[in-house]
């Protein structure tokens, strides 16, 4: 497809259960990005992939969270021993960074619910 | 550290009328400024930028919006609204120099009433 794609849509797990939530970018864009929306939080950055640099894991909350970008494309974000603040949605954004200045494409999320 | 404010939750227009969204900023150095559009159940989706040049920028479906330096501003404005604006708009910001992830507003919701 054209866009960025997510699955799944929607993930309902129990408390403790690890998750994995993958993201596919807009074929030949560099820059990949996760972010995380919730009511109480608004839209936060968690992670940032370039190329094949070091990612930007500022925005990771605890070490529960993680990521790989695997071929430059396709990324999995892993949470583990889920708790009930981790339930949101989930956003993936690419761009091309070919330019700096270029707006990121997101995807349609992966709404996260924790029992 | 660079942060967005869009001091209203919630603005309602009459379709027709003209709508603003206000938006402030604060980051180091030049900003770069986006705008993005989110429907129920979607992502986001990127309605316009700044980057230098023109104060006034122009986006998708009618959208243009102000950027004023004295002011750290970057509203977003349509000269005639539709029912179907109504959505959830951010405001977003990044430096020219540093982290390349975006800081978001808190969003205001757009009702456009018939």
């Amino acid at each position: 497809g054209a866009g960025v794609s997510q699955s799944p849509s929607n993930k309902v797990t129990e408390k403790g259960k690890d998750v994995e939530l993958r993201c596919d970018p807009i074929s030949g864009h560099t820059a990949l990005y996760w972010y995380r929306q919730s009511l109480g939080q608004g839209l936060e950055f968690l992670i940032y992939f370039q190329g094949n640099s070091a990612p930007d894991k500022s925005g990771l909350p605890s070490d529960r969270f993680s990521a790989e970008r695997t071929g430059g494309s396709v990324s999995t974000l892993t949470i583990q021993r889920t708790q009930q603040e981790d339930s949101a949605v989930y956003l993936c954004a690419s761009s091309s960074q070919t330019v700096s200045n270029q707006p990121q494409h997101f995807g349609d999320g992966t709404r996260l619910s924790i029992l | 550290a660079q942060s967005v404010a869009q001091p209203e939750d919630q603005v309602n227009v009459a379709e027709g009328n003209p709508l603003t969204v206000k938006c402030t900023y604060s980051v180091s150095g030049n900003p770069y400024l986006f705008w993005y559009v989110q429907y129920p159940n979607r992502g986001l989706q990127f309605l316009l930028k700044y980057i230098t040049g023109d104060n006034l920028v122009k986006g998708s479906y009618g959208f243009e919006a102000e950027f004023n330096k004295s002011q750290t501003s970057f509203h977003l404005k349509k000269p005639s609204a539709l029912v179907s604006d109504s959505a959830l708009y951010f405001c977003a910001v990044r430096s020219h120099t540093g982290r390349r992830a975006l800081t978001f507003g808190s969003g205001t919701r757009l009702q456009v009433q018939p």
